[in-house]
């Protein structure tokens, strides 16, 4: 069946611009986390929610990142103002429940010029 | 929180077993210990999971010390496939009532044709 996919696998910007990464979970996964990994890191959480209810937003860098998923199924992660330190890869994931594997999308690489 | 020690890398050759180690002497009775790897250039991969007993699964074996305070992710016969990074995680350490992934460096596993 159809993995975690992500749009856009690459996206290059401006320092300044707004963007904004979707992700698209495996049908019927309750559970939808956000991550991003720097060059040479492990990834590191930035926000989850269950259904459309986001229940922790704690490893959200700035309040210029924000994260929504309408309907309880797609999501989208919006950096506005984009800074040079954005630049990372941000990874999807999607799990059953809270209680189960995660399974992560492929991950879209941001670049701030 | 309790966290996870893992050595910074190991090398294996083909067709040989790896034995990957983790230390989590500060685990609780109730964490999980999960195993995830990331391979070159994609999304993390979950490999395995475990809480007192030993586990077998397609991919792997997880061995888990009577303690607790420890865990040995077993590959049986290594592939060029398995290099990757893997990571030993405790998701509901520290009380959280979901799955949050926090990745530390990892093993960087080699393996040798």
């Amino acid at each position: 069946g159809a993995g975690v996919s992500q749009s856009p696998s690459n996206k290059v910007t401006e320092k300044g611009k707004d963007v904004e990464l979707r992700c698209d979970p495996i049908s019927g996964h309750v559970s939808l986390y956000w991550y991003r990994q720097a060059l040479g890191q492990g990834p590191e959480f930035l926000t989850y929610f269950n259904y459309e209810a986001q229940q922790d937003k704690s490893g959200l860098p700035s309040d210029r990142f924000s994260a929504e998923r309408t309907g309880g199924s797609v999501s989208t992660l919006t950096i506005q103002r984009t800074q040079q330190e954005d630049s990372a890869v941000y990874l999807c994931a999607s799990s059953l429940t809270d209680y189960n594997e995660q399974f992560f999308g492929p991950g879209t690489r941001l670049t701030v010029l | 929180d309790a966290k996870t020690t893992q050595p910074n890398s190991m090398e294996s050759n083909e067709e040989e077993p790896v034995h990957l180690p983790c230390n989590h002497s500060t685990i609780s009775g109730t964490d999980y210990i999960h195993w995830y790897r990331q391979l070159p250039s994609q999304g993390p991969e979950y490999v395995i999971h475990g809480l007192t007993s030993n586990v077998n699964n397609r991919m792997a074996s997880l061995a888990i010390a009577e303690d607790r305070k420890s865990s040995t992710l077993i590959l049986h016969r290594a592939t060029l496939r398995d290099a990757a990074v893997y990571y030993c995680i405790l998701p509901y350490a520290g009380g959280t009532s979901y799955g949050k992934l926090t990745f530390g460096q990892g093993t960087i596993l080699t393996v040798h044709p």
